[in-house]
């Protein structure tokens, strides 16, 4: 178990809906990373906060966007979903001291949009 | 931008033998090299990683070598066994954040039995 947390596991929806992915980080990491991982792809940066403040983006498209909250949980939202938007997002934390670039991934949301 | 290469796409070996996956990057600053494995339907999860002040680094069966003037990674899995069987990502960085982290493509490893 990395001790990252990600609701729900799997989320089934309708193209045009809108969807809130939700992520807890390790206890102590200030970091939250997002990434989008399509079938047999590899692994897609979406957008980093760091203690609240977005600290890096990556490919995220306009319709996607993201926050973290006070208590450093993150949540990813989706919205005019595409039928191309059906991919597994996951989650990572890191920012312990001593292992900020050690990414610990969460168990993944696997998005379906019929 | 910053790139990270990584070959083969996919590599079956026969179970007992040696796998290797190699990965190239391109921004010279990059100075650590994680590696990441991913079991069908799981998390990445960081199996190995290597500093650039360091060439080689090892860890039971597996091993990661670098070579800073050829911008060149590899992970070494020796005597390979079921478990094995996974997508293998390569990554490099620079700085103290793992937000400047490039990942290769994935490598998906099978092992014959």
């Amino acid at each position: 178990d990395s001790g990252v947390t990600q609701t729900p596991k799997h989320l089934i929806t309708a193209t045009g809906q809108r969807v809130t992915l939700r992520c807890s980080p390790r206890s102590g990491d200030l970091s939250v990373y997002w990434y989008q991982q399509s079938l047999d792809q590899g692994l897609q940066f979406l957008i980093q906060y760091y203690n609240g403040e977005e600290r890096a983006k990556g490919n995220i498209l306009e319709r996607f966007s993201a926050q973290q909250f006070p208590d450093l949980h993150s949540e990813l939202n989706l919205s005019s979903l595409e039928l191309g938007d059906s991919a597994l997002y996951f989650c990572a934390s890191s920012g312990r001291q001593g292992s900020s670039e050690k990414l610990f991934f969460g168990s993944g949301t696997q998005l379906s949009v019929l | 931008g910053e790139n990270v290469e990584q070959h083969p796409s996919t590599l079956s070996v026969q179970e007992g033998d040696s796998a290797v996956i190699k990965c190239t990057y391109s921004d010279s600053a990059s100075n650590y090299f994680p590696w990441y494995k991913q079991e069908l339907g799981k998390r990445p999860q960081l199996i190995i990683d290597i500093r650039s002040n360091v060439g080689e680094k090892k860890d039971q069966r597996i091993a990661v070598t670098l070579n800073k003037t050829a911008k060149h990674f590899s992970l070494h899995i020796t005597e390979t066994q079921p478990e094995d069987s996974a997508v293998y990502f390569c990554a490099a960085s620079r700085g103290s954040s793992a937000s400047k982290i490039i990942f290769g493509s994935g490598t998906r490893l099978s092992i014959r039995p």
